[in-house]
């Protein structure tokens, strides 16, 4: 595997079930990300972790919870979702600089495409 | 309120001429614009940078241009080739941990 992967590239989920999203990064990366992309909106990021730490969480409902267990490695639990969080779901990665700064640059997955039933 | 915006949701343009995709800001503390490509059923992939302080990037046949004043970005693409017919996303970095996207431009390359 090569780049960074996402399973499963494609789920349905009732609004009662609880499922995850997985990503893998190939690239020797240290800080992931979760973007949402919705129809005709821009992506919005919603967690970025630095170094398995969590550096930002962009005000995602807590229905949304994500899990960097190490650096090659990101979940997006889900439970209790809403038709609206229907959308694709984006996992990317990026190299941190040794001042702490991530790479601007970042490799993105092929997405799962989600949807809440 | 959307800080990065690409009003043209869609293009069109003839194999061999110049595809020009634009690109508004609003927050002047942006110091890095992007440029992603995306293939249907594939991730964004990076193109093309520059710096605030610089106000053209080339690479091959991609050249980026920046109004710092105008807060205005360009992507330029010449010639078009059909290979190149994508979604194109212009981002910003507002600080070093996140990039604000925009909501992106077809382009479209036919023969």
């Amino acid at each position: 595997e090569t780049g960074v992967t996402q399973t499963p590239r494609h789920l349905v989920m009732g609004m009662t079930n609880k499922k995850s999203l997985k990503c893998e990064q190939h690239l020797g990366h240290n800080a992931m990300y979760w973007y949402k992309q919705s129809a005709k909106k821009p992506l919005e990021l919603m967690f970025v972790y630095s170094l398995e730490e969590r550096v930002e969480n962009n005000s995602v409902p807590s229905r949304f919870s994500p899990e960097c267990p190490n650096s090659s490695h990101l979940f997006l639990h889900l439970h209790t979702l809403q038709p609206e969080d229907s959308a694709l779901y984006l996992c990317a990665s990026s190299q941190v600089w040794d001042s702490g700064d991530l790479s601007f640059e970042q490799y993105f997955g092929p997405g799962t495409r989600l949807t809440v039933t | 309120d959307q800080q990065v915006k690409q009003n043209s949701p869609s293009l069109s343009v003839q194999e061999g001429r110049i595809s020009i995709l634009n690109c508004d800001y609003t927050n002047s503390m942006f110091d890095y614009f992007l440029w992603y490509k995306k293939y249907p059923a594939e991730g964004p992939t990076f193109l093309i940078s520059i710096s605030s302080i610089k106000d053209k990037n080339e690479d091959g046949r991609f050249t980026v241009f920046l109004n710092k004043s105008a807060k205005h970005l360009s992507l330029h693409i010449v010639p078009s080739q059909p290979g190149d017919s994508a979604v194109y996303f212009c981002a910003a970095r507002a600080d070093t941990d996140k990039l604000i996207f925009g909501t992106g431009t077809r382009l479209q390359v036919f023969p």
